[in-house]
């Protein structure tokens, strides 16, 4: 099993939907996980970071669940500037290192 | 405020050259980290050094990649030689010592392909 896994997707989305994306991992002793946002031939950005229960930010809503290991990304009232990949990313632990899932690609249309 | 620097953005080589890939992270960054990024494999850690010191070089594929840091605002990544499976998008990622883990700031990223 892959230490971070993702769907890879594409979610194919109306503008104004409620997408969800979840990320399963198989260290649990990683405290924290974080979201990565990537545009089509550009560099990952940090979206969101997630510890203990969650975290929410305007339209985005991340959560960590211990017990089932997955984090969850919601965006809700989806826009057409939202199409992008995004990559789950947990820490390994007791390193500086941090491993990124191969990601998730939305595309939001009209 | 500049951001992570890498040249090139884009390289094309034949199998065989020697490719070299530059990078210069944002200044005060104690961190500095390569990645490739390839369709199959997603994004990858190659190694990574702290106040100009490898850490950690488990990343690197083959003894045909080294790569270097003389100082605190420049790195190297080299390929020699160069094969067609090494094809990817390189990136260079900087981290300040007293952020968090996540916060990793990644520069435009390197295409490059080898015929």
């Amino acid at each position: 099993r892959k230490e971070v896994e993702q769907d890879p997707g594409p979610f194919n989305v109306p503008e104004g939907a409620t997408v969800a994306f979840n990320c399963t991992y198989s260290n649990s002793a990683s405290q924290s996980f974080f979201w990565y946002r990537q545009d089509c031939r550009k560099e990952p950005k940090l979206l969101m970071s997630v510890y203990s229960s969650g975290n929410e930010d305007g339209r985005f809503t991340a959560q960590l669940n211990r017990a089932s290991q997955y984090i969850s990304l919601l965006i809700r009232d989806s826009k057409l500037s939202d199409s992008a990949t995004y990559l789950c990313v947990g820490p390994i632990y007791n390193t500086d290192k941090l491993i990124f899932g191969t990601g998730t690609r939305l595309q939001v249309f009209p | 405020d500049a951001g992570v620097i890498q040249s090139p953005r884009h390289e094309v080589t034949e199998m065989g050259q020697e490719v070299t890939l530059r990078c210069k992270p944002i200044s005060g960054h104690d961190y500095l980290f390569w990645y490739r990024q390839t369709m199959m494999r997603g994004l990858e850690l190659l190694i990574y050094f702290n106040n100009n010191v490898p850490i950690d070089d488990s990343g690197m594929p083959e003894d045909r990649f080294s790569a270097k840091m003389p100082n605190a605002s420049f790195s190297t990544l080299k390929i020699q030689p160069s094969e067609p499976r090494d094809s990817a998008v390189y990136f260079c990622a900087s981290r300040p010592r007293d952020r968090p883990s996540d916060t990793q700031y990644f520069g435009p990223g390197t295409r490059l392909t080898v015929l």
